[in-house]
């Protein structure tokens, strides 16, 4: 089966940049996602890429995606305190039902 | 807009009672269904999921099943909880195209005594 790592914890101080990072073995990846989850809450989908772009930005995030050494990153500019939570990346692999595969979770610390 | 509900927000059940977890998704229609279960704040376990009404596909063998009786809305039972029943229940609900993107719910949090 699909795995997919990331570490476990994260560190950043208030306003400089984090970078979240995931690996993953199924090179049949279509679509790759990172969620962030609050204590006690759901998950909140963040953005996705599609497998064959390289780097996507929204606002605060940027997305790179690198095929070949199958890695994914998040890059949080400007880290606030609020983006304190846990981060999951999924894999959807080819094949019905648009089932996910996730990571381990990182969590993000952002202190003062 | 699109909605995803769930309840109760949180359960507390003794071993041995019966479980009956609902989520309901309102603004879309045929959409396909997830549950998961999260054990300490780590990890999601698909636990089923549905293409449509009556269509249940279950990924881990376990104390506990899932019924669609109606197109949106997905309900997660057990018949005798057990303590390893114990955690965070995620409802998500994604439809075919665009990215395929998953949608969840706020959570059950569910404590097995």
């Amino acid at each position: 089966g699909e795995d997919v790592e990331q570490s476990l914890f994260l560190s950043v101080r208030e306003g400089d940049s984090s970078v979240i990072n995931c690996t993953y073995t199924d090179s049949s990846s279509t679509y790759l996602y990172w969620y962030k989850q609050e204590p006690g809450a759901g998950l909140q989908l963040l953005t996705y890429i599609f497998s064959n772009m390289d780097m996507k930005q929204d606002q605060r995030l940027t997305v790179l995606l690198n095929k070949k050494d199958k890695h994914l990153s998040l890059r949080i500019a400007d880290t606030q305190t609020g983006d304190s939570a846990i981060y999951f990346c999924a894999l959807r692999g080819a094949g019905t039902a648009s089932k996910l595969t996730f990571g381990t979770g990182t969590r993000l610390q952002v202190t003062l | 807009s699109q909605t995803i509900h769930q309840w109760p927000a949180t359960l507390v059940q003794p071993v041995g009672s019966p479980l009956s977890l609902e989520c309901t998704v309102e603004g879309t229609s045929n959409p396909n269904l997830y549950w998961y279960r999260q054990a300490a704040g780590r990890g999601l376990q698909l636990l089923f999921y549905s293409v449509g009404i009556g269509q249940i596909s279950s990924e881990v063998p376990q104390n506990l099943s899932a019924s669609r009786p109606q197109d949106r809305q997905f309900i997660l039972s057990s018949k005798k909880l057990l303590l390893s029943d114990s955690g965070f229940y995620l409802c998500a609900w994604s439809v075919w195209g665009k990215g395929y993107e998953q949608y969840f719910g706020p959570g059950t949090r569910l404590t097995v005594t």
